[in-house]
């Protein structure tokens, strides 16, 4: 129940696209939906995060859409450039006391020139 | 702005040794996370400390062992190595105000060990 589904698990996109990655959860005591980037060899970055009382967020090149009903979140990359190819984490915080996040598994995008 | 400081960045070992990861959080963070991160993998929450006290623990091996110390830094403590360890281990920090929904946690650079 503290699984994040995400998908796909490889992207590639074309320079000036949009790329979209999915990710699903189950439990309803997640508050929050963070995304990360992460550059081979390096941490993870917090790229932007939602909580579940938007619907969407917005921050330059980065949007994310998120139904709480359907208990699904997504990241939209738009005009996707060969600097965004990296791997991208969503994950979800479980607060119940302490604070738990918890990942999908990964997509690694790969935006060609 | 100063980030989350992890050591060693790189390190060798041989099966069957110790080893101790250091992690120094963001100034003022008071939260702590250990992370393990397999090639092609997530990252696989190990444990949490929240000023010193661990908060919570997740697949962290029993051969496995952190603390947070007064100064907040932490130290994984790891023995008896497997070459199955070998991963990179990352450290986030995070400040945990009251009553705040945000908390986002910032990772460290990682630290890469290999076990041969």
């Amino acid at each position: 129940q503290q699984q994040v589904k995400q998908s796909p698990q490889s992207l590639i996109v074309q320079k000036g696209g949009i790329s979209i990655i999915n990710c699903a959860y189950e439990n309803t005591a997640f508050d929050y939906f963070p995304w990360y980037q992460q550059f081979p060899g390096k941490g993870p970055a917090l790229l932007i995060a939602i909580r579940p009382d938007v619907s969407e967020k917005k921050e330059g090149r980065f949007t994310i859409s998120f139904n709480k009903s359907a208990k699904q979140f997504s990241l939209h990359i738009m005009d996707s450039q060969p600097g965004d190819s990296a791997t991208y984490f969503c994950a979800a915080r479980l607060s119940s006391g302490t604070y738990k996040y918890i990942f999908g598994t990964g997509t690694r995008l790969k935006v060609l020139a | 702005a100063a980030g989350v400081i992890q050591s060693p960045r790189h390190l060798i070992k041989e099966k069957r040794e110790t080893a101790t990861l250091k992690c120094y959080p963001i100034p003022r963070h008071d939260t702590v996370y250990w992370y393990q991160q397999g090639p092609g993998q997530d990252p696989q929450f190990l444990i949490s400390f929240y000023e010193k006290m661990q908060s919570d623990k997740g697949s962290i091996p029993d051969r496995f062992s952190a603390q947070q110390f007064s100064d907040y830094h932490s130290e994984l403590n790891m023995s008896s190595l497997e070459l199955g360890d070998s991963a990179l281990y990352f450290c986030a920090s995070s400040l945990r105000t009251s009553g705040t929904i945000r908390n986002e946690q910032f990772f460290g650079p990682g630290t890469r060990l290999t076990v041969l």
